[in-house]
């Protein structure tokens, strides 16, 4: 039982190029998540998804698209990445408490 | 809306010392709370959570009290260690929100032996 899984670990990104975060639950749950999180500062909700096939917007989706195709699998997109988006991405799962991987840290530059 | 205030720090102490990080909360309906910690370069990991008034969440040594008549969630551990340092967050969620999280903005905690 793995828990929550991210993957890559580590990226390094130029300004202009794409990528996909994947991030992987055996839990078989529900609901699951996309946050950011900012040298000294909390998590901020990027996308979330109540189910296989849903997404929905959190607090920063802006230049972030998801795809809930599979349960236990959720993937974050960064079609054309900025300097801004230069952060460590963190995936949870919930069935009622979330339980988060170990992040994915990106450096844009 | 839903929020989260907790007691931001930084806070030090010496080790066998007492820890209390205090956490109040605001929500329309009955959430549940959590207790979260990071340490250094990791990810958020469930420290303990209470899902109805007076429950009792415990973990490691960790404490904390669901207290509906004082909307608070306070963090407590009686005798700290130096591996006890990180940065734990209080947070809520409501299934009507989708079991998303409202989180306080982090307490950081250096534990000194």
């Amino acid at each position: 039982n793995a828990g929550v899984t991210q993957t890559p670990k580590f990226r390094v990104l130029k300004t202009g190029q794409s990528m996909t975060l994947l991030c992987a639950q055996d839990m078989n749950h529900e609901y699951m998540y996309w946050y950011r999180q900012d040298p000294g500062m909390g998590l901020r909700l990027i996308h979330y998804s109540v189910g296989e096939g849903t997404t929905a917007k959190g607090e920063v989706p802006d230049g972030y698209n998801v795809s809930r195709l599979k349960k236990q699998n959720f993937l974050l997109g960064l079609e054309s990445a900025a300097p801004s988006q230069t952060s460590v991405y963190f995936c949870a799962s919930s069935a009622g408490t979330q339980y988060f991987g170990p992040g994915t840290r990106l450096l844009v530059l | 809306g839903d929020s989260v205030t907790q007691m931001e720090g930084p806070v030090t102490l010496s080790e066998e010392a007492f820890l209390t990080i205090n956490c109040t909360y605001t929500a329309t309906g009955y959430p549940s709370l959590f207790w979260y910690v990071q340490y250094p370069g990791e990810g958020l990991q469930l420290l303990l959570k209470a899902t109805k008034a007076d429950d009792k969440g415990s973990n490691k040594g960790f404490e904390a009290t669901y207290r509906k008549e004082t909307t608070s969630f306070h963090l407590e551990k009686g005798s700290v260690q130096v591996s006890d340092s990180a940065v734990y967050f209080c947070a809520l969620s409501l299934r009507s929100n989708d079991y998303k999280l409202s989180f306080g903005a982090g307490t950081t905690v250096t534990v000194r032996a």
